[in-house]
């Protein structure tokens, strides 16, 4: 099985940056994707790590450190419309299911 | 759209009766999800097909949950007997599967169903 934790909630200021932090325990590792939930709506991909490092997409990166179980989502230039709750989720190896984190509710303020 | 759709968008029912939820995938995608949502939680997978098969069915709650896909491509849950438990939104995901496990297999979800039983 897997534990995937996460902060349930966090507030930060328009034009600031915030570092939304996972960490995971799973038998065997393959792949940590990030998704977005705006409330009342699906979910939507963000990203996709599974060797160590960070990978940029415009305002959104994520990092993933395997020996550490960790990842972080960090959101650049932060919107008002980047409140939302961000989901981590861990796929373990041979399986295509990942597993979800309960998710981090975002607040952006002005 | 060519998105993940799902039917209905909001299902009230009383408790005791029998609900079916209905997903229509992406086309082309052979990887089919179940996952449902109650306020406040994660995401608690139900169950996945892999065409019209299901090999992995370990998130499905008690046996008066059920599901099926036909031709590939649409699949619907089935709850009997519902609770005031099941509340939930019932979200379906597609992707395409086609690779082995250890691939990209990016999830493309669906609207959900808001599910009430009163």
């Amino acid at each position: 099985g897997q534990n995937i934790d996460q902060p349930t909630e966090m507030t930060a200021t328009e034009g600031a940056i915030v570092q939304i932090n996972c960490t995971y325990q799973t038998s065997g590792f393959n792949g940590l994707f990030w998704y977005q939930q705006h409330a009342g709506e699906a979910p939507t991909f963000l990203s996709y790590n599974v060797l160590d490092g960070l990978e940029e997409k415009g305002r959104f990166s994520s990092f993933l450190s395997r020996s550490k179980g960790y990842s972080y989502l960090l959101l650049k230039e932060l919107q008002m419309k980047d409140s939302a709750s961000y989901l981590c989720a861990v796929r373990e190896s041979g399986s295509y299911i990942p597993t979800f984190g309960r998710g981090t509710s975002l607040i952006v303020h002005p | 759209g060519a998105g993940v759709s799902q039917s209905p968008s909001n299902k009230v029912t009383e408790k005791g009766k029998d609900v079916e939820l209905r997903c229509d995938p992406i086309s082309g995608h052979t990887a089919l999800y179940w996952y449902r949502q109650s306020l406040g939680q994660g995401l608690e997978f139900l169950i996945y097909f892999q065409g019209n098969s299901a090999p992995d069915k370990s998130g499905l709650p008690s046996d008066r949950f059920s599901a099926e896909r036909t031709g590939g491509s649409v699949s619907t849950l089935t709850i009997q007997r519902t609770q005031q438990e099941d509340s939930a939104v019932y979200l379906c995901a597609s992707s395409l599967g086609r690779r082995g496990p250890n691939s990209y297999n990016e999830q493309f979800f669906g609207p959900g169903t808001r599910l009430t039983v009163l």
